[in-house]
């Protein structure tokens, strides 16, 4: 039971470059969730999904996009990446439908946009 | 909107002081608080939580009680250790599709 995994670790990119951020659960959760985070300002979150499928709009989504295509994978992509994207992301997951649920989170992949 | 402040940071603590990290939310309804730590290099993962007024969380030898009347959680251990050295966020989430708004952190450093 591998939780929930990221891929890459690390990556750079020049200014405008384009990637995919992998995030896979192995829970069977339903939702799950990218955040960013950077100094001073915990944890935000770009965008959920509620099922396979689906996805939302979080507190900061411009200039990203995802896809749920597999309840166990969520993908976030960069399609023209901008120094202000220099952060490090997460994903995380969980099954309650409820505010009482835990989330469960990745290890991180950090990003450097130069 | 919902809101969770956290004290101003970092911490420095020598092993076996006593920790108090302070948490005050706002919110409409009623939450759940959350208390997550991240150890160095690693995501985050859920230390403590309460689902209602006057639950206490607790694990690993830290506490917190949700205190309505005060809309605080905040958290407390009686003698940290050096592993305790980490970054510990407090949290609420509320309704549906358990979406979390975190605080901004704290950094918690114990020196031997």
């Amino acid at each position: 039971n591998a939780g929930v995994t990221q891929t890459p670790k690390f990556r750079v990119l020049k200014t405008g470059q384009s990637m995919t951020l992998l995030c896979a659960q192995d829970m069977n959760h339903e939702y799950m969730y990218w955040y960013r985070q950077d100094p001073g300002m915990g944890l935000r979150l770009i965008h959920y999904s509620v099922g396979e499928g689906t996805t939302a709009k979080g507190e900061v989504p411009d200039g990203y996009n995802v896809s749920r295509l597999k309840k166990q994978n969520f993908l976030l992509g960069l399609e023209s990446a901008a120094p202000s994207q220099t952060s490090v992301y997460f994903c995380a997951s969980s099954y309650s439908l409820s505010g009482t649920g835990t989330q469960y989170f990745g290890p991180g992949t950090r990003l450097l946009v130069l | 909107g919902n809101s969770v402040t956290q004290m101003e940071g970092p911490v420095t603590l020598s092993e076996e002081a006593f920790l108090t990290i302070n948490c005050t939310y706002t919110a409409t309804g009623y939450p759940s608080l959350f208390w997550y730590v991240q150890y160095p290099g690693e995501g985050l993962q859920l230390l403590l939580k309460a689902t209602k007024a006057d639950d206490k969380g607790s694990n690993k030898g830290f506490e917190a009680t949700y205190r309505k009347e005060t809309t605080s959680f905040h958290l407390e251990k009686g003698s940290v250790q050096v592993s305790d050295s980490a970054v510990y966020f407090c949290a609420l989430s509320t309704g549906a599709n358990s979406k979390l708004t975190f605080g901004k952190g704290i950094t918690l450093s114990v020196r031997p």
